[in-house]
C-alpha cells in the first residue's frame, strides 16, 4: 500500500500568519495517464470532510485563494497564506493513483 | 444541489452485521463511481470501499476485504455497504462520497454527513 506521511501532526498558527503542511508518498503518484491524483481535504470540528484541492494544485470552487497546493512525484505541500479562525481543523492529503486509496494521517491546525 | 444522506448505523455486537445506505440526489447517480470512507474515534480518515458507476467494478481496503460488500441500486439512487463479521476496530463514523463518472475514483468532491457504527458487547 502507498503510505502517505504528513507533517507536522499539529500546527499551532497565529492568526494572519502563513501555514504549510507537507505530504510525502512512499511511491510516485503519477498515474499512467500522466496525471497525479493527489487531493487535499479539510475537516472542521463536527463537520464532514471538504475537498479543497485536487490533482495537486487545482482549487475547488468556493475555496479561498489563500489555500494553494503544489508538488510533484512523491512530495506535496498545502499552504495557507494567511490563517483565519475558520481554518481550524484537520487537513488530510489523499492519493487516488494506486489501489488501495490512502489518506495521510492528518495535520491538526489550531490557533495559538 | 448534490446531497448524500447516510443511514443504517447503530450499535452492534462483535461478529454481527449491519447494512449502511447512502441516498443520493442532485446529480446523475447511476453514472458516478462512489466510495465509503470512515473515521474511527481519535483517528484519521480511512478509505473503505469503492464501486464504479455501472457497478461492475468494486474495490476494498485490506482491512475489510472479505467482510464488507459494496453495492448500488441505480433505480433507487442508493449506495450500500453490507458489513459482516464486525469487529471493535470497525467502530467509526462512515461517510459516503461521490467520485467521478464511470470507472474513476479520484474525485471525492461531495460527502454525506456520516452515520455512526459502534461495535461493542
Amino acid at each position: 500500500d502507498v503510505v502517505m506521511t504528513q507533517s507536522p501532526l499539529s500546527l499551532p498558527v497565529t492568526l494572519g500568519q502563513p501555514a504549510s503542511i507537507s505530504c510525502r508518498s512512499s511511491q510516485s503518484l503519477v498515474f499512467s495517464d500522466g496525471i497525479t491524483y493527489l487531493n487535499w481535504f479539510q475537516q472542521r470540528p463536527g463537520q464532514s470532510p471538504r475537498r479543497l484541492i485536487y490533482k495537486i494544485s487545482n482549487r475547488d470552487s468556493g475555496v479561498p485563494d489563500r489555500f494553494s497546493g503544489s508538488g510533484s512525484g512523491t512530495d506535496f505541500t498545502l499552504k495557507i497564506s494567511r490563517v483565519e479562525a475558520e481554518d481550524v481543523g484537520v487537513y488530510y492529503c489523499m492519493q487516488a493513483t494506486h489501489w488501495p486509496l490512502t489518506f495521510g494521517g492528518g495535520t491538526k491546525v489550531e490557533i495559538k | 444541489e448534490v446531497q448524500l444522506l447516510e443511514s443504517g448505523g447503530g450499535l452492534v455486537q462483535p461478529g454481527g452485521s449491519l447494512r449502511l445506505s447512502c441516498a443520493a440526489s442532485g446529480f446523475t447517480f447511476s453514472i458516478y463511481a462512489m466510495s465509503w470512507v470512515r473515521r474511527a474515534p481519535g483517528k484519521g480518515l480511512e478509505w473503505v470501499s469503492a464501486i464504479s458507476g455501472i457497478g461492475g467494478s468494486t474495490h476494498y481496503a485490506g482491512s475489510v476485504k472479505g467482510r464488507f460488500t459494496i453495492a448500488r441500486d441505480n433505480s433507487k439512487n442508493t449506495l450500500y455497504l453490507q458489513m459482516n463479521s464486525l469487529r471493535a476496530e470497525d467502530t467509526a463514523l462512515y461517510y459516503c462520497a461521490s467520485n467521478c463518472v464511470g470507472d474513476c475514483y479520484s474525485d471525492f468532491q461531495h460527502w454525506g454527513q456520516g452515520t455512526l457504527v459502534t461495535v461493542s458487547s
